[in-house]
């Protein structure tokens, strides 16, 4: 089964919107963390976020913010006042604490494109 | 600050052939990382080293080794190369506790003929 589940392939936003990226997550462990990365065209892989499982409120990082619902699984990134940077490819991932060794487990991930 | 390097950006190999991918970091992370991103996917842990003299393996460790004699370098070596290995490889670095704020490379673009 898949551990991280993106199911956009492609976003559109206009410039200044808000999008929301989703992400669904599967595992059986307690403790976990969920994550979000930025990578543009350039191809290097940029951290944005991070949620730990205990955490009771939602992440942000300046525009970035993780919708956390712990319930459904679902980690999903909002990204506020859309700027023409954020046009990349967004993974989200997840570490399970109890397989340690801090493997990620990664997303296929969503592209966005921010329309002006 | 260099942050993380890689050597070399691209690289073409026949099948059977061997070869090291190089990854410096000098930010004193104990943690590092090899990926691989194959085309339209996410990335796949391969193997990772929590310090000098530690290695372990990731998700798909199979066709390759790694060592790591120093907290700076974390050498990833393909020994017989095959077509399957075909990927962009990124190696990554952390530290400690906020092991989830990995810095990545810039990736190594292999492509196997």
């Amino acid at each position: 089964a898949q551990k991280i589940t993106q199911t956009q392939p492609g976003m559109f936003v206009q410039e200044k919107e808000a999008v929301t990226l989703d992400c669904t997550y599967d595992t059986s462990d307690q403790s976990y963390g969920l994550f979000w990365y930025k990578q543009p065209s350039s191809g290097e892989m940029i951290f944005l976020i991070y949620q730990g499982s205990y955490d009771e409120q939602n992440a942000t990082e300046g525009r970035y913010s993780l919708n956390f619902q712990k319930a459904r699984k679902s980690a999903n990134l909002v990204i506020s006042a859309s700027q023409l940077g954020d046009s990349a490819m967004y993974f989200c991932a997840m570490r399970e604490v109890q397989t340690g060794a801090n493997n990620l487990f990664f997303g296929t991930g969503t592209r966005l494109t921010v329309i002006p | 600050n260099a942050g993380v390097t890689q050597t070399p950006k691209f690289r073409i190999l026949k099948i059977g052939q061997s070869m090291t991918l190089q990854c410096t970091q000098d930010m004193n992370h104990n943690y590092m990382y090899w990926y691989r991103q194959d085309p339209g996917m996410g990335l796949k842990l391969i193997y990772y080293s929590v310090g000098a003299g530690i290695t372990d393996k990731g998700e798909v460790p199979n066709g390759y080794n790694v060592s790591r004699s120093t907290t700076e370098d974390f050498p990833l070596r393909l020994e017989l190369a095959a077509p399957s290995q075909t990927s962009v490889y990124f190696c990554a670095s952390s530290y400690g506790d906020r092991a989830y704020e990995q810095y990545f490379g810039p990736g190594t673009r292999l492509t196997v003929t």
